[in-house]
């Protein structure tokens, strides 16, 4: 049962226009979203997380939108820049809980 | 600081073999996590320790144990390797609190079981 999902696996997008990812939640209980970015060959690294309380969280280029009626959550990235080229995870957690269930991830493609 | 390290980076196993990946923080954190990562199924939780002394499973474990031997090391061991856990290993930690889901994840390690 993927409690998180993100359903397009891979995404192309050209240099300094939108970026656009997905992310679906089944479980009611999850109350804090996350975004990891993870380059070949290394560990994944944090980029940006949102509270249940928010409905946005923006961080420089980076923007996370949170819809909880509908279980959604979106990662925005303006512009986009070939640097961006990664695969992008995203997980959530529940109050009270250590424990962070991850998507499958969705690779990203910046072309120049 | 380092970080979180893992060792060895890469592995290459024969089916039946045990071995045991070590990782590290310098952090200070309490909580620490083993994942894999396999093609098409993200990143799955094998164990995980809350805080040091104490381990929990978490969504496959079978065929793993851990030891968290101190508050900066927790290993994983692999007792008698079998092809379908040839995988991508990470280590993670953080200091858990209401803010601080972030994990801080280590390089990995590549291992082949044959």
């Amino acid at each position: 049962d993927q409690q998180v999902k993100q359903n397009s696996p891979s995404l192309s997008v050209q240099e300094g226009r939108i970026s656009i990812l997905n992310c679906d939640y089944t479980n009611s209980m999850f109350d804090y979203f996350l975004w990891y970015k993870k380059y070949p060959a290394e560990g994944p690294t944090f980029l940006i997380s949102i509270s249940s309380i928010k409905d946005k969280n923006e961080d420089g280029r980076f923007t996370v939108f949170l819809n909880k009626s509908a279980k959604h959550l979106s990662l925005h990235i303006v512009p986009s820049q070939p640097g961006d080229s990664a695969v992008y995870f995203c997980a959530a957690s529940a109050k009270g809980y250590q424990k962070v269930t991850f998507g499958t991830g969705t690779k990203l493609q910046v072309i120049p | 600081n380092a970080g979180v390290t893992q060792t060895p980076k890469f592995q290459v196993l024969k089916t039946g073999q045990s071995m045991t990946l070590q990782c590290a923080q310098d952090m200070n954190h309490n909580s620490m996590y083993w994942y894999r990562q396999d093609p098409g199924m993200g990143l799955r939780l094998i164990y995980y320790s809350a805080s040091e002394g104490t381990t929990d499973k978490g969504e496959v474990p079978n065929g793993y144990n851990v030891s968290r031997l101190n508050k900066r090391e927790f290993s994983l061991r692999l007792e008698s390797a079998a092809p379908s856990q040839t995988s991508v290993y990470f280590c993670a930690s953080n200091r858990p609190g209401l803010a601080s889901y972030e994990q801080f994840f280590g390089p990995g390690t590549r291992l082949t079981v044959l």
